[in-house]
């Protein structure tokens, strides 16, 4: 099993361009999250997912859309890129009930 | 916000040390977990603890958990060069799928 994975692992952005990063599990985990992660300091979550086909807000959602189609994919874009949102960011998924989440490798994000 | 907090931000110990990291949260919870970050990296779980559990052993953690004072603590015995990494603590709540993370502990293990 690859776990989660996510592409790419490094991107670089200009003020206002657009990207997609994806998150892929073959856990057949039910729950998947987008969080970030900015230098010293812990991880903020962005949005999450409980099921395919549906999404909720976290605690830093502004900026930010995401989609779940397909239960194994949870897709995170930025429509307009701002030097706010160079980030870090990882995806995470776990079963239901009181689980570990298991993270991907994370995306490095720089906005110029 | 209901981010938790650890203490101490950062630790330095000698290798076979042992290191113990604490976590502060604000809502009640259903239970919390330990990760380690590796520098660079995803983040790892190490352990799980619920409510209704005082303490928990794994290996050479130990962690406890003091619902009525809201806090946590990781201790990592007879640390090693390899221990070296950020811990965090995420706290479930009843009636939400969402973890939410503390801001981490720096542990740096000089051999």
């Amino acid at each position: 099993n690859a776990g989660v994975t996510q592409t790419p692992k490094f991107r670089v952005l200009k003020t206002g361009q657009s990207m997609t990063l994806l998150c892929a599990q073959d856990m057949n985990h039910e729950y998947m999250y987008w969080y970030r992660q900015d230098p010293g300091m812990g991880l903020r979550l962005i949005h999450y997912s409980v099921g395919e086909g549906t999404t909720a807000k976290g605690e830093v959602p502004d900026g930010y859309n995401v989609s779940r189609l397909k239960k194994q994919n949870f897709l995170l874009g930025l429509e307009s890129a701002a030097p706010s949102q160079t980030s870090v960011y990882f995806c995470a998924s776990r079963q239901t009930g009181e689980n570990e989440q298991f993270f991907g490798p994370g995306t490095r994000l720089t906005v110029l | 916000s209901q981010q938790g907090e650890e203490d101490p931000q950062a630790l330095s110990i000698q290798e076979g040390e042992n290191a113990t990291m604490n976590c502060s949260y604000k809502t009640s919870i259903n239970n919390l977990q330990w990760y380690r970050q590796n520098s660079g990296r995803g983040l790892v779980h190490l352990i799980l603890i619920r409510s209704n559990e005082r303490e928990k052993h794994s290996g050479r953690l130990r962690v406890t958990l003091d619902t009525s004072k809201k806090s946590s603590s990781l201790l990592i015995t007879a640390s090693r060069a390899a221990d070296t990494a950020s811990y965090f603590c995420a706290t479930g709540t009843s009636g939400t799928y969402k973890y939410i993370f503390g801001t981490g502990t720096r542990l740096k293990v000089l051999a």
